[in-house]
């Protein structure tokens, strides 16, 4: 059945850093592929998405590539902020009709001034 | 526009005692879910609707019953709830199977002693 690994967490760094979340999966068909960001006390929310191979998902400076190849999806931030802190959760969805997701156990980012 | 809301926000149960958890949204969604949410362990689907009067189940369905007398609504019943059941509940909507981005409640936090 179709799978999502994280990699092991907490990840801790500083502001201004590099961040790398690595994420790989396995599927049937061809599945899309997302990162959903929960805040402290809140529900999660989509942060990124691609839909099919070599597509670039991005927004408010996170980027994901979708990697056939490696079957994977890891998320990058070039300058991370202490507001990105937060658990960070990849997904795919499979060739379904009904838009079930796949979660990975999740990483918890903290970022300190 | 609310979005997703969930009633309640924490509750505790002793164990064999019922309960129902409340999920609503305004944005006229068909397909709704409702997940659990352990340490570790990602979000795993409970159940799932694709539109109003259906239902089916999902990854760990066991112990819980679900019904969708109304569009907007989604309820989650623990019939005799057990230890087990300790977790955070979230639920979710989707405007269609396809668009697979699901826009989350703030969620339920639930203790069975």
């Amino acid at each position: 059945g179709d799978s999502v690994t994280q990699m092991e967490g907490p990840v801790t760094l500083s502001e201004e850093a590099f961040l790398t979340i690595n994420c790989t999966y396995t599927a049937t068909g061809y599945p899309s592929l997302f990162w959903y960001v929960q805040y402290p006390g809140e529900g999660l929310q989509l942060l990124l998405k691609a839909t099919k191979a070599d597509d670039k998902g991005s927004n408010k400076g996170f980027e994901a590539t979708y990697r056939k190849e490696t079957t994977s999806f890891h998320l990058e931030k070039g300058s991370v902020q202490v507001s990105d802190s937060a658990v960070y959760f990849c997904a795919n969805a499979g060739g379904t009709s009904y838009g079930k997701l796949t979660f990975g156990q999740g990483t918890i980012l903290t970022v300190h001034p | 526009n609310a979005g997703v809301t969930q009633t309640p926000k924490f509750r505790v149960l002793k164990t064999g005692q019922s309960m129902t958890l409340l999920c609503a949204q305004d944005m006229n969604h068909e397909y709704m879910y409702w997940y659990r949410q352990d340490p570790g362990m990602g979000l795993r689907l409970i159940h799932y609707s694709v539109g109003e009067g259906t239902t089916a189940k999902g990854e760990v369905p066991d112990g819980y019953n679900v019904s969708r007398l109304k569009k907007q609504n989604f309820l989650l019943g623990l019939e005799s709830a057990a230890p087990s059941q300790t977790s955070v509940y979230f639920c979710a909507s989707s405007p269609t199977g396809f668009s697979y981005e699901q826009y989350f409640g703030p969620g339920t936090r639930l203790t069975v002693t």
